[in-house]
């Protein structure tokens, strides 16, 4: 079926590091969707792609959608400790979401 | 506004016994609901989605199963626990039909320890 595949797994940064996570399918999406859970959490929607080659920002996140529409980011500029949790990538027409990438920030 | 309600929030179970999530979704008509779960530090699993009264499609085969006796409620049940049943159950709704993108609103979730 169709699967989203998030990299990587695992991420420590020092506080003030950038973090980026990536998501790709080997299909094309018609959207992509991320989301942010904290830890001991429930998931939280962040913002949704839709075109070819779109860029969005909130503050010192940015998101990017791929000219190919098959692969995504989730870029933070100068982490802070507030960024810490799991953020996924998700095909919500496919109810597919990716395996998650955890980030922790060390202060 | 809409706003999803589930629970019990944490339970301990031990192996055998059955099991009843409950969830229900208010301000909002027709939602499609779903139950994901969530091994811990792993990704979401989507086990359930219902499009309507009765309508159940289940995505992985297991012990686990469905209901949606009314619009915006949907509960996850089990006759006999497994110890790998244990995890996050996070139960979802959205607007509209399975196709289209919107956004997924997750309840606060549910931990399941089975002993």
């Amino acid at each position: 079926g169709q699967q989203v595949m998030q990299i990587p797994q695992y991420q420590h940064v020092q506080e003030g590091e950038d973090f980026t996570t990536y998501c790709n399918s080997s299909t094309t999406l018609s959207n992509i969707q991320w989301y942010k859970q904290r830890p001991g959490g429930h998931p939280v929607f962040l913002i949704q792609l839709v075109k070819s080659g779109e860029v969005k920002k909130q503050k010192r996140l940015t998101f990017q959608f791929g000219e190919a529409k098959k692969n995504s980011s989730l870029h933070i500029t100068a982490t802070q400790t507030t960024d810490v949790g799991t953020y996924f990538c998700a095909y919500p027409n496919k109810l597919v979401f990716g395996a998650g990438t955890i980030l922790r920030v060390k202060s | 506004s809409q706003t999803i309600h589930q629970w019990p929030a944490t339970l301990v179970q031990p192996v055998g016994s059955p099991l009843s999530l409950e969830c229900t979704v208010e301000g909002t008509s027709n939602p499609n609901l779903y139950w994901y779960r969530q091994a811990a530090g792993r990704g979401l699993q989507l086990l359930f989605y219902s499009v309507g009264i009765g309508q159940i499609s289940s995505e992985v085969p297991q012990n686990l199963s469905a209901s949606r006796p009314q619009d915006r409620q949907f509960i996850l049940s089990s006759k006999k626990l497994l110890l790998s049943d244990s995890g996050f159950y996070l139960c979802a709704w959205s607007v509209i039909g399975r196709g289209t993108g919107n956004t997924i609103y997750f309840g606060e979730g549910s931990w399941l320890t089975v002993v």
